[in-house]
């Protein structure tokens, strides 16, 4: 079946502009992560939604990103007022519950700030 | 402290050679994740564990909860295997979330 997936896959973007990644999850899939993978360092967490509850946004590094999940489904990540350190790959993953399932990655979106 | 660390962080191997990279650990988990990336960034999810061993194909993951270690082997390695590997852990059941908290990866490259 279809996997996860992200658009758009590349996007360039000016300092100051706000830009909108989104994520399709496999079907079925109840949990949804959002991470970021800057230049030269490791993956780090940033949101997770969990069906109906409340979203897991401890790891959003600023009140300039946000994250929505309209109808248990396709999640959009907002990054307003894009600054240059905002550039990284951002990844979404979903996974059939949260506990005890694996997670299957997108293939990210490679997002640059000029 | 990096709460998961990595080693080595690069690993040259000639083609054919037992392949093992380490990931220790300094918090509670759940779960223990071994991830592939490639160069063009996708990343797969090799294996998913929380004790003993798991084997798939010509990979086998460890994990020893007592030592919070665990271990990635790659028997006969192949020049396809040269990827980045990513050890991350997932918190405990009972806290909030299932996030992943993640090493920084090990670049392996096998040559011909």
């Amino acid at each position: 079946g279809a996997g996860v997936s992200q658009s758009p896959s590349n996007k360039v973007t000016e300092k100051g502009k706000d830009v909108e990644l989104r994520c399709d999850p496999i079907s079925g899939h109840t949990a949804l992560y959002w991470y970021r993978q800057s230049l030269g360092q490791g993956l780090e967490f940033l949101i997770y939604f969990q069906g109906n509850s409340a979203p897991d946004k401890s790891g959003l590094p600023s009140d300039r990103f946000s994250a929505e999940r309209t109808g248990g489904s396709v999640s959009t990540l907002t990054i307003q007022r894009t600054q240059q350190e905002d550039s990284a790959v951002y990844l979404c993953a979903s996974s059939y519950r949260d506990r005890g399932y694996e997670q299957y990655f997108g293939p990210g979106t490679r997002l640059t700030v000029t | 402290k990096n709460e998961v660390e990595q080693s080595p962080q690069n690993l040259t191997a000639q083609e054919g050679e037992f392949i093992t990279i380490n990931c220790s650990y300094s918090v509670g988990i759940s779960a223990l994740h071994w991830l592939q990336q490639h160069p063009g960034g996708g990343i797969v999810s090799l294996f998913m564990l929380s004790s003993g061993k798991k084997k798939h194909g010509r990979l086998i993951a460890t994990i020893n909860i007592q030592e919070k270690h665990s271990s990635l082997h790659i028997t006969a390695s192949h020049p396809r295997d040269s990827a980045v590997y990513i050890c991350a852990v997932r918190s405990p059941w009972e806290t909030s979330g299932s996030r992943l908290t993640f090493g920084e990866g090990t670049q392996l490259t096998v040559n011909p």
